[in-house]
């Protein structure tokens, strides 16, 4: 497809059970984040892959938190014993990669997210 | 860490009226990205600023980015009711990750 595609769309779960979200990137890109989005705010970021590196993952919130992109491409995105405060849209971006000199900075592509609700 | 405030948080403008958002920090930014987020949707890529005292124009949108690097502001002339969403600024990592670190964002809505 054109875009980042992101799956599911919705997902309810109860409180404690384990959620898996999946990202498709756009084709070629080699950056991918993921971003968690609350009510009201803006995106903040989780997790960057550069490929199938996790290079940083200093925004994930708890150890409960889990990212993988094991081939450089597809991506997901596990969360483990749900609680209500995991209630967010997460958004999945993806980049190009430019030498410029140095890494210039691209714009980022969005999905449309998985809205995510913990009962 | 780094913390980028926006404001205002919303704004109601007659359609016709034009309508700005400001973009502030603390501490330096290295490059700020907008983004416009309409209801229900995901941010999209507007525009990039990368240089102290940088003006862009979109057609009715300008960008505007602070001779200190420490603040941006986005104005729009003549709003119209397809300009209905939220507009964030955000600021880009210096790390390798080039994370964005958004602001929260300035809602718009016109009236028709």
């Amino acid at each position: 497809g054109a875009g980042v595609s992101q799956s599911p769309r919705y997902k309810v779960a109860k409180r404690g059970q384990d959620v898996a979200l999946r990202c498709d990137p756009i084709s070629g890109h080699v950056s991918l984040f993921w971003y968690q989005q609350a009510l009201g705010q803006g995106p903040e970021f989780l997790t960057y892959f550069q490929n199938e590196a996790q290079l940083d993952k200093s925004g994930l919130p708890s150890d409960r938190f889990f990212a993988e992109r094991p081939e450089g491409s597809v991506s997901t995105l596990k969360i483990q014993r749900t609680q209500q405060e995991d209630s967010a849209v997460y958004l999945c971006a993806s980049s190009l990669q430019v030498w410029t000199g140095g890494w210039g900075n691209q714009p980022q592509h969005f999905g449309d997210g998985t809205r995510l609700s913990i009962l | 860490g780094q913390q980028v405030m926006q404001i205002p948080q919303y704004q109601h403008v007659q359609e016709g009226e034009d309508f700005t958002t400001y973009c502030n920090s603390s501490t330096t930014l290295s490059n700020i990205q907008w983004y416009k987020q309409r209801p229900g949707g995901h941010p999209v890529f507007l525009i990039q600023l990368v240089k102290s005292g940088e003006v862009k124009k979109q057609k009715r949108l300008t960008f505007q980015f602070g001779e200190a690097k420490k603040n941006s502001s986005l104005h729009i002339t003549a709003t119209q009711t397809t300009d209905v969403g939220t507009y964030f600024c955000a600021d880009i990592s210096s790390g390798s990750a080039r994370q964005l670190t958004f602001g929260s964002g300035t809602q718009l809505t016109v009236l028709p």
